[in-house]
């Protein structure tokens, strides 16, 4: 059963614009949700993160959204550049039962020249 | 660098046997957690120790044990392999809060690419 979604596998962006990555999760229970990004044949390197008490997080280049009533967040990058294409995975937990992530299938991010 | 390590990087084994995969978190942090990826699967929790105990338990097969050490390193043994074992493995770590204390951010290591033949 997967309670985090990623329904994009695939994204194309020109460098200089903004990327936009969606996320959406079933499960009311999550209180903390990071993103993730991950080269081929090296291990998820942490974001960004947002606690259920917020709506925004930002830090530097990438910004991201909580809407709770929708159960959605999104990962804004801007201005996106070359070296941001990876596979962006999001992930949620519930610190009520021992924080483990829940993680979505991944976007890859490709920003072209 | 994340300051997680894994050993080994690869593992290339027969159906049947059996490998131990080590991890060793971030200096300070308390809690591992192991992660499988396969291909159709995804990132998949598969359990998770704190401070030599274990605190959580995802879709981890019974083949697949785990444990914690007095220095914090953890090893997950795979036994009785089949060939859909076939993942890269993947440990974490993090500070680790008490319930309901608060973010919990969890530091991932390179992994370790297995290969059941």
């Amino acid at each position: 059963d997967q309670q985090v979604k990623q329904n994009s596998p695939s994204l194309s962006v020109q460098e200089g614009r903004i990327s936009i990555l969606n996320c959406d999760y079933t499960n009311s229970m999550f209180d903390y949700f990071l993103w993730y990004k991950k080269y081929p044949a090296e291990g998820p390197t942490f974001l960004i993160s947002i606690s259920s008490i917020k709506d925004k997080n930002e830090d530097g280049r990438f910004t991201v959204f909580l809407n709770k009533s929708a159960k959605h967040l999104s990962l804004h990058i801007v201005p996106s550049q070359p070296g941001d294409s990876a596979v962006y995975f999001c992930a949620a937990s519930n610190s009520n039962s021992g924080y483990a992530l829940n993680f979505g299938k991944g976007t890859s991010l490709l920003v072209t020249p | 660098d994340s300051g997680v390590t894994q050993t080994p990087k690869h593992l290339i084994t027969a159906t049947g046997q059996r490998v131990t995969l080590r991890c060793s978190p971030r200096s300070g942090d308390l809690s591992v957690y192991w992660y499988q990826q396969s291909l159709d699967q995804g990132l998949q929790f598969l359990i998770q120790y704190y401070n030599g105990e274990e605190r959580a338990k995802g879709n981890i097969l019974e083949r697949f044990s785990a444990q914690q050490f007095p220095d914090l390193h953890s090893e997950l043994n795979l036994s009785s392999l089949e060939l859909g074992d076939s993942a890269l493995y993947f440990c974490a770590s993090s500070v680790s809060h008490q319930f309901g204390g608060g973010a919990d951010t969890q530091y991932f290591g390179p992994g370790t690419r297995l290969t059941v033949l």
